[in-house]
């Protein structure tokens, strides 16, 4: 069965500091991949997504991320944070029947 | 121009109660989705329907019925609202399959 995991449940990173958030996959195929944010009482919003081709992957707001095959990982990074980066990142993968499974989230804590 | 909105916003309502929650797009994608999100921010996909049927159903209760009357709309159904149903209920959309969903704002339901 597909499944995401993403192992860190909170983050705390300084302001200007660089930022990698993991996440591996599970999934039988070449995978559909996502990062999306979601800001307190906000729905959910796409950074970027990988479906195939060069490995590295730019998204909005600065955010990468790096397609790793052979680790099962599609891990976010960003080089300076932000406080307005202060949020939940979710990775996600799309499955072939339609659906797209979430990892659990990881909370990202900006100090200032 | 909202893409994906959902009404209402916020819902409280009493045990036992029957409600609903709205979701439009204004996209033209085929596809839609419901998720729940609870309280540790955990996603998961409830239901999809593509060009107003359904694809996916993920072992929900059934009190819990999703209706689409075009494939612009997806409503939501609740009957007999328990106290578990607390939740924040997100709807998506995607133009085909396994490509990028884009979520509404997200309905806070409180079962009291």
């Amino acid at each position: 069965a597909q499944s995401v995991t993403q192992p860190d449940i909170h983050i705390t990173v300084s302001e200007g500091a660089s930022l990698e958030l993991r996440c591996n996959y599970s999934y039988g195929a070449t995978p559909y991949l996502f990062w999306y944010v979601q800001s307190p009482g906000q729905g959910l919003q796409l950074l970027l997504k990988y479906f195939s081709g060069d490995t590295l992957v730019q998204g909005i707001k600065g955010f990468e991320a790096e397609f790793k095959r052979s680790q099962s990982s599609f891990n976010l990074r960003k080089p300076s944070v932000h406080w307005s980066d202060a949020a939940e990142y979710f990775c996600a993968v799309g499955a072939r029947d339609d659906k797209i499974i979430f990892g659990k989230g990881t909370r990202l804590h900006i100090l200032p | 121009d909202t893409a994906v909105s959902q009404t209402p916003k916020y819902l409280v309502t009493q045990m036992g109660n029957d409600k609903s929650i709205k979701c439009e797009q204004n996209l033209g994608h085929d596809t839609m989705y419901w998720y729940k999100q609870d309280s540790k921010k955990f996603l998961k996909i409830m239901f999809s329907y593509n060009n107003k049927e359904l694809i996916i159903n993920e072992t929900v209760p059934n009190r819990f019925s999703p209706k689409s009357p075009d494939k612009a709309h997806l409503n939501l159904h609740i009957n007999s609202l328990e106290l578990g149903d607390s939740a924040v209920y997100f709807c998506a959309s995607s133009p085909f399959g396994v490509t990028e969903a884009f979520f509404g704002q997200g309905t806070r339901l409180t079962v009291v």
